[in-house]
């Protein structure tokens, strides 16, 4: 079956501009994560929705980051009024339950902001 | 604070040589440890999952090890291939969250020479 998908895969943007990043989990995934990648670095955690309920937002950097799940399914992780310290790719992470399963990445987004 | 750290971050080797990768993490209570494969501009590909009741876990020329008492693992690749070229990360989920969110490392970045 079709895997996790991001979009838009890049994204410009110049600072101060709103952005919206979209996650299509694989179908019928319970968990959803979002994480943030800068160059040269591993993933770090930002927030994380079971079916639509968003339990831990605890890495999100600022209240400018927003993400949500409303149907719990897709889910779309805003950015408002972009800094430059922002760009970075931010990829998806979906998973059956919430057991010790392995959790499956889309391509991510790679956003720069100028 | 939980952490993770990879050495080398960064690694060239000719084709053939068997190769071993480093993980360590400061807390020992963990739900399980991934590694994963990051091809530029691609996402995160699940190699391994290691759950704390195991020690290792292999797949094909792939053998990953976890030691949790001394907060190690290592992943070793046996006859390496420039196929394997990418970057490398090791990926705990700790104790203390109910969810499966991940810390990972900074990644060593392997390259495989003909």
């Amino acid at each position: 079956g079709a895997g996790v998908s991001q979009s838009p895969r890049y994204k410009v943007a110049k600072r101060g501009q709103d952005v919206a990043l979209r996650c299509d989990p694989i179908s019928g995934h319970v968990s959803l994560f979002w994480y943030q990648q800068a160059l040269g670095q591993g993933p770090e955690f930002l927030t994380y929705f079971q079916n639509e309920a968003q339990l831990d937002k605890s890495g999100l950097p600022s209240d400018r980051f927003f993400a949500e799940r409303p149907e719990g399914s897709v889910s779309t992780l805003k950015i408002q009024r972009t800094q430059q310290e922002d760009s970075a790719v931010y990829l998806c992470a979906s998973s059956l339950i919430l057991s010790q399963e392995t959790q499956y990445f889309g391509p991510g987004t790679r956003l720069l902001v100028l | 604070k939980q952490e993770v750290t990879q050495i080398p971050a960064a690694l060239s080797v000719p084709e053939g040589e068997n190769l071993v990768l480093n993980c360590s993490f400061t807390d020992s209570a963990i739900y399980n440890l991934q590694w994963f494969r990051q091809d530029p501009g691609k996402g995160l590909t699940s190699l391994l999952l290691i759950q704390s009741s195991q020690r290792e876990q292999t797949s094909g020329r792939l053998n990953a090890s976890l030691d949790k008492s001394s907060g190690r693992s290592t992943l070793y690749i046996a006859a390496s291939q420039p196929g394997d070229s990418a970057t490398y990360l090791c990926a705990v989920r700790f104790g203390g969250t109910s969810y499966g969110k991940l810390t990972f490392g900074q990644g060593t970045i392997l390259t495989v020479h003909p």
